[in-house]
């Protein structure tokens, strides 16, 4: 049974560039979230996704955004890429009905020159 | 903005101590979960405590959660090598994880 997957692995990217990063969750989990952890700092919510919609958001702005397939999968978008975006980007997977318990992928570390 | 305080930032213990660490949170929450992440990669879930609970236990590791007081504690037993990791507590509200900055536990041989 495959965890939650990620790519890719690694990103370097310009500032002002814009980047898509991927996420297949655990097989049997429907929701997706997403997560950036700085340095040092634990990791912090960006949005949820849950069939196909935007179900609850962060405190993040509209350069962040997302999607998700009809196979669960889920991207997100960052656009207009800044210094300060530099992070791992998380995402987990969960089912609705196991109290939200959430399983995370490995990660994409993002680096904005 | 961080949900929850972790305390101690850093703990440096040698095999066999146990190793205790708290957790302080602001708001209502549905469950408390405690991660573990190793050279910051992915996050590894390692115990979830509901609201109405009090006290958990899995392997060697002992949840307890005070409503009252927001706050919890993660007391690990016998601690080895392998527990090097950094410890994060994670408040979730309706689906929502809210973390903390984290506790980095050291055991050394």
């Amino acid at each position: 049974d495959a965890g939650v997957t990620q790519s890719p692995t690694h990103l370097i990217k310009t500032r002002g560039q814009q980047v898509t990063l991927r996420c297949s969750p655990k097989s049997g989990h429907d929701t997706v979230s997403w997560y950036q952890q700085a340095l040092g700092q634990g990791p912090q919510f960006i949005f949820q996704y849950y069939e196909e919609e935007e179900r609850q958001r962060g405190n993040f702005p509209d350069r962040f955004s997302g999607h998700q397939f009809p196979n669960y999968s889920s991207e997100l978008n960052v656009n207009a890429l800044l210094l300060g975006d530099s992070a791992l980007y998380l995402c987990a997977s969960s089912s609705t009905g196991e109290a939200y318990e959430q399983y995370f992928g490995p990660g994409t570390r993002l680096t904005v020159t | 903005s961080q949900q929850g305080e972790e305390d101690p930032q850093a703990l440096s213990i040698q095999e066999g101590e146990n190793a205790t660490m708290n957790c302080s949170y602001k708001t209502s929450i549905n469950n408390l979960q405690w991660y573990r992440q190793n050279s910051g990669r992915g996050l590894v879930h390692l115990i979830l405590i509901r609201s109405n609970e009090r006290e958990k236990h899995s392997g060697r590791l002992r949840v307890t959660l005070d409503t009252s007081k927001k706050s919890s504690s993660l007391l690990i037993t016998a601690s080895r090598a392998a527990d090097t990791a950094s410890y994060f507590c994670a408040t979730n509200l309706y689906g929502k994880l809210q973390f903390g900055a984290g506790t980095q536990v050291v055991v050394t041989p």
